[in-house]
């Protein structure tokens, strides 16, 4: 079946460490995205990416960072810059037309104690 | 100013009851838009696309109006099931897509 997956879909850790959330499709998409949301809050783009090797910072990039290798995976890392990395992380993907809509992964829930 | 604002709610309402959101949008050069739904604890999905002449699916009904800028949906004869938050979302250029904060729907027996 053709999806997204995230992994894993909880996750524990010290503050300072640097933590890095998967993200993988299979729906040949050329656009993905991570989002975060905190609660009862809506969702915040964190990056996006367009095409292999690129990528484009959204609106609370600070204290993350991203790659595009390869067009199935965008994985996230949540660096120890990150003041407050607490929160639900939604991963999307769509195809490259303007038009369509965005899939979702079932999102990873970080918590750093 | 926010690219994407809905009005957060709650929206309490009993069933059978017909409710409406609206969603502002900034950017004039917006592409597409869609209504997502979300329940707690779950990623979002989509509830159906919003194009320009409206459209309907079932109780849903979703307009745009490209001139001053926003999307509605229109949920008819409410369901317990229809509890949950809906997100509007925005296609901007350069495969920028926005939601916004999201309203919340409690539907009451």
């Amino acid at each position: 079946d053709g999806g997204i997956t995230q992994s894993p879909k909880y996750l524990f850790r010290k503050e300072g460490q640097n933590v890095t959330l998967s993200c993988e499709q299979n729906l040949n998409h050329d656009a993905m995205y991570w989002y975060r949301q905190d609660p009862g809050q809506g969702l915040r783009l964190i990056y996006y990416s367009q095409i292999v090797n690129d990528f484009q910072k959204g609106d609370i990039a600070e204290g993350y960072s991203v790659s595009r290798e390869k067009k199935e995976s965008f994985p996230l890392t949540v660096t120890s810059a990150q003041k407050n990395p607490t929160a639900f992380y939604l991963c999307a993907s769509r195809d490259s037309s303007m038009n369509t809509e965005a899939f979702f992964g079932q999102g990873t829930r970080l918590t750093v104690v | 100013r926010k690219e994407v604002e809905q009005d957060p709610g709650p929206f309490n309402v009993p069933e059978g009851a017909t409710v409406a959101f609206n969603c502002t949008y900034s950017n004039s050069a917006s592409q597409s838009f869609f209504w997502y739904r979300q329940d707690c604890r779950k990623e979002p999905k989509l509830l159906m696309s919003v194009y320009s002449s409206g459209n309907e699916d079932g109780r849903f009904t979703a307009q745009l109006n490209r001139a001053s800028q926003y999307i509605s949906l229109l949920i008819r004869d409410s369901k317990l099931s229809d509890s949950a938050t809906y997100l509007c979302v925005v296609n901007v250029g350069g495969f920028k897509t926005i939601f916004g904060a999201g309203t919340r729907l409690f539907v009451k027996a």
